[in-house]
């Protein structure tokens, strides 16, 4: 158990419509990572908040968006599904510190199906 | 991000040791290199990570070449719960934390 929890387990939805992801980093993380894993692209990094405020983007299309909240907690929106879409989305937690590894812990992910 | 280049996938034998080939030949001098892998239905987890010198803890080991353009991730005696996808992966370290995942070597266990 990485103490990243992540909610739904499973998701299954209809094309067109919006869902939303949720995470929970582990205790004492500030910094959260979304990524993605299709069988066609692999595992891509989405995008990271530090502390409530965008740190870095990757390959996050405009129909999803992501937000921290003061509890540290994160939300990632997906909205006008595509069959595409479908995939793992993972969510990961660091200390982010100047010094040290930065080591990131996932979650076990959610899995959306989209029909 | 500088590219790393693995087999595609790799057999051992269980109690063997075992060791994961990686390529990095555009590695920066401010590159780390990682190893994460991904265990059948889970999210991937941190193995090891090494910047020059060769790394050990109680997972794994890293053998850095000495001029970083590869490296090594040996496992000391395989077990059947090793069975896993493992990554190398570049990252410089503060300020550019995202992880940039390959396709990874898919390693298999015999009994």
């Amino acid at each position: 158990d990485s103490g990243v929890t992540q909610t739904p387990k499973h998701l299954i939805t209809a094309t067109g419509q919006r869902v939303t992801l949720r995470c929970s980093p582990r205790s004492g993380d500030l910094s959260v990572y979304w990524y993605q894993q299709s069988l066609d692209q692999g595992l891509q990094f989405l995008i990271q908040y530090y502390n409530g405020e965008e740190r870095a983007k990757g390959n996050i299309l405009e129909r999803f968006s992501a937000q921290q909240f003061p509890d540290l907690h994160s939300e990632l929106n997906l909205s006008s599904l595509e069959l595409g879409d479908s995939a793992l989305y993972f969510c990961a937690s660091s200390v982010l510190q100047a010094q040290g590894v930065n080591e990131q812990f996932f979650g076990p992910g959610t899995r959306l199906t989209v029909l | 991000d500088a590219k790393t280049t693995q087999p595609n996938s790799m057999e051992s034998n269980e109690e063997e040791p075992v060791h994961l080939p990686c390529n990095h030949s555009t590695i920066s001098g401010t590159d780390y290199i990682h190893w994460y892998r991904q265990l059948p239905s889970q999210g991937p987890e941190y193995v090891i990570h090494g910047l020059t010198s060769n790394v050990n803890n109680r997972m794994a080991s890293l053998a850095i070449a000495e001029d970083r353009k590869s490296s090594t991730l040996i496992l000391h005696r395989a077990t059947l719960r090793d069975a896993a996808v493992y990554y190398c992966i570049l990252r410089g370290n503060f300020g550019n934390e995202k992880l940039t995942f390959g396709t990874g070597t898919r390693l298999t266990i015999i009994p």
